[in-house]
């Protein structure tokens, strides 16, 4: 089975915080990709990475930092030092490499900052 | 800019009433996809499409219909709208995966549809 697990429904953090998304996968292929995407409140989905299941190395994007851990099959989002514009709903995603319909999302983790 | 449009933005329809969803891309792409997405649900796909005329059927395909006869517009219909169909509907396009493509999905704006 696939599956995607975003455990925190909802986050609230102050504004300079720093806060992080976390994100559980499940999956029998051996090769696959993660992303994440944001949906601010006026609505788009935003694609903002994609991970190869054999590249484990951390990235790092200005406030944005993605922590991939095959070993617990997680694949974790923080933001450094958040802003009011990162108020919006992330969505972690999963898609076996060789599967172009079978891409599983997660339910979402709506974070507010608030001022 | 994956230059994907949708049309209608907004639709408010009653039970019972054809509708149809279009989504228009610019950019050439192979698949491209319908999801919905509902509070609690995310997002689910609806049908999805790999070429002209060649479609399937995602987890949630009842009461859906789609078409594909150019690369650039992929139909979505509800041909009779029930009210578990009020939702938003996202069209997404992707190149596959494969020859350096990885797959990630870009998505359009979104269609928010009420059958009252």
């Amino acid at each position: 089975a696939q599956k995607v697990t975003q455990a925190q429904t909802e986050i609230s953090v102050v504004e300079k915080e720093d806060v992080t998304l976390d994100c559980v996968y499940e999956t029998r292929d051996t090769t696959y990709y993660l992303f994440w995407y944001k949906q601010p409140p006026s609505g788009e989905l935003v694609f903002l990475i994609r991970r190869n299941s054999f590249d484990e190395q951390n990235e790092i994007s200005g406030r944005y930092s993605w922590n991939f851990q095959k070993s617990t099959s997680s694949f974790n989002f923080t933001i450094t030092a958040s802003q009011v514009v990162d108020s919006a709903v992330y969505f972690c995603a999963l898609r076996p490499k060789t599967s172009y319909d079978k891409v599983i999302f997660g339910p979402g983790t709506s974070l507010s900052v608030i001022p | 800019d994956a230059g994907i449009t949708q049309s209608p933005r907004h639709k408010v329809t009653e039970t019972g009433t054809p509708v149809t969803l279009r989504c228009h891309q610019t950019e050439n792409h192979r698949y491209m996809y319908w999801y919905r997405q509902d509070p609690g649900h995310g997002l689910r796909l609806i049908h999805y499409s790999y070429g002209v005329k060649d479609t399937d059927k995602g987890e949630v395909s009842d009461g859906y219909s789609v078409s594909r006869s150019k690369t650039e517009d992929f139909l979505l219909t509800l041909e009779s709208a029930t009210s578990s169909q009020t939702s938003v509907y996202f069209c997404a396009i992707t190149e596959g995966v494969g020859g350096g493509n990885t797959g990630e999905l870009f998505f359009g704006e979104g269609s928010r549809l009420t059958v009252l």
